[in-house]
């Protein structure tokens, strides 16, 4: 959806550098989702950011949420070949929502070379 | 539990078959939602519920119908397939967090649809 813009589309790192993977929105984010998929898979949970500012971690990756609550952005530190995939991130952009309508931007494919 | 179940995994269809793919949840979950996943066009959402009988339209809904008759099944609903309509379809379900705020959205596996 062009209202949740990410970038890059894709992404080629060699094994052990750092990544950034970015999220954008003109509108307010009332919660923002970070989604990892195989390719021909599901999609898997990663992490949930609701105030602005926020900021979460897990094993390896790190994600924020900028004090506007427009702008997310995906860290991953010394990156490994489990890390390839698709991550995709989605937004509730409608408060009353609650997280049953998402919308979601394009995907960015990583691949991590040995 | 086994979260968000889908079937079938994968199915083929003629133009003008119909046809039903199931989601089921055992969370408890107020909320359902049905998504497909197209190339270059990312997650789009078709329908979603808020609870048992109470169903709304998202992005994309032409050529589906939902139906949410208890909180754990959220069926949806191909009348008369079109090539168009050719995708990954992915249910997922959540719930209200106690501070009124988004709840993590879970997703089934996904089911692969074509339509010759």
């Amino acid at each position: 959806s062009q209202e949740l813009e990410q970038s890059p589309q894709s992404l080629i790192v060699q094994e052990g550098k750092n990544l950034t993977i970015n999220c954008t929105s003109s509108k307010t984010l009332y919660g923002l989702y970070w989604y990892k998929q195989k390719y021909g898979e599901g999609l898997i949970f990663l992490m949930m950011l609701q105030k602005g500012g926020e900021e979460k971690s897990h094993e390896k990756i790190t994600a924020k949420l900028d004090e506007k609550k427009q702008q997310s952005s995906l860290h991953i530190t010394a990156s490994q070949p489990s890390h390839a995939g698709i991550y995709l991130c989605g937004a509730d952009m409608i408060k009353e929502t609650s997280g049953s309508r998402l919308t979601f931007g394009e995907g960015t494919q990583l691949t991590v070379n040995p | 539990n086994a979260g968000v179940t889908q079937t079938p995994k994968f199915q083929v269809l003629k133009t003008g078959q119909s046809m039903t793919l199931q989601c089921a949840q055992d969370m408890n979950h107020e909320y359902m939602s049905w998504y497909r996943q197209d190339p270059g066009m990312g997650l789009r959402l078709i329908h979603y519920s808020v609870g048992a009988g109470i169903t709304d339209q998202g992005e994309v809904p032409n050529g589906y119908n939902v139906s949410r008759s208890t909180t754990e099944d959220f069926p949806l609903r191909l009348l008369s397939a079109a090539p168009s309509q050719t995708s990954v379809y992915f249910c997922a379900s959540s719930y209200r967090s106690t501070s009124g705020g988004p709840g993590t959205q879970y997703f089934g596996p996904g089911t692969r649809l074509t339509v010759l």
